[in-house]
């Protein structure tokens, strides 16, 4: 079935980096938008980023932008999240998800299974 | 950025109860809003999308309904395998942004 893998969480001290990477599997990974959800321990969902199917168009939220790049490879069915300058408080699980359509105008109808990163001295 | 407000944040219920859950934004979405079902430990489930449509393989007991800033996810019927967090996002603009949750726990 449809599939999304990520991988490449984490520990890392405050001030490190770290990549992200998801593979997606069974369906045409270059028709869809693309985004990064993460949840911190006991908490909500927070959007991190999406782009666009032939990644032209990528967004951020302020809480990470200029921190993180998101980007993607449809040869290779990836998707790619860059974090640099890592906080404490982007310690979370990173979830990929898939938007349902070719544009953002859908919820997330696929998600990978998370992949922890932890940011700590 | 849109601020997404759900209530409750906590809802006790019995199998076989209907129960209804409230998203509201602070301008205006149009329909552009998704509810989604979150178990411990699990990525989140899409249930629902563009407000009212109901996700392909959801059970026709979710339904959603609204326009605008108010919003309104309902279980017709509670099914233990319900018993969950439901959190409501819009996608109308950038920042996308989530409602805080509503935990439905077994009365």
């Amino acid at each position: 079935q449809v599939q999304l893998v990520e991988s490449g969480g984490g520990l890392v001290k405050p001030g490190g980096s770290l990549t992200l990477s998801c593979a997606a599997s069974r369906f045409i990974f270059s028709d869809y938008y693309m985004s990064w959800i993460r949840q911190a321990p006991g908490k909500g969902l927070e959007w991190v980023s999406y782009i666009s199917s032939s990644g032209s168009m990528i967004y951020y939220a302020d809480s990470v932008k200029g921190r993180f790049t998101m980007s993607r490879d449809n040869a290779k069915n990836s998707l790619y999240l860059q974090m640099n300058s890592l906080r404490v408080e982007d310690t979370a699980v990173y979830y990929c998800a898939r938007v349902g359509s070719s544009s953002p105008y859908y919820g997330m109808d696929v998600w990978g299974q998370g992949t922890t990163v932890s940011v700590s001295s | 950025d849109i601020q997404m407000t759900q209530s409750p944040s906590t809802l006790s219920a019995s199998v076989g109860d209907g129960v209804t859950i409230t998203c509201r934004a602070s301008q205006s979405i149009s329909s552009w809003l998704a509810w989604y079902q979150q178990k411990p430990g699990k990525a989140p489930k899409l249930l629902i999308h563009k407000a009212s449509s109901l996700q392909s393989g959801v059970p026709s007991r979710f339904s959603g309904s609204g326009s605008g800033t108010e919003f309104t996810l309902t279980i017709s019927s509670l099914q233990p395998d319900d018993f969950a967090t439901y959190y409501c996002q819009q996608y109308n603009s950038i920042p996308w942004t989530f409602g805080q949750g509503t935990k439905v726990e077994i009365k």
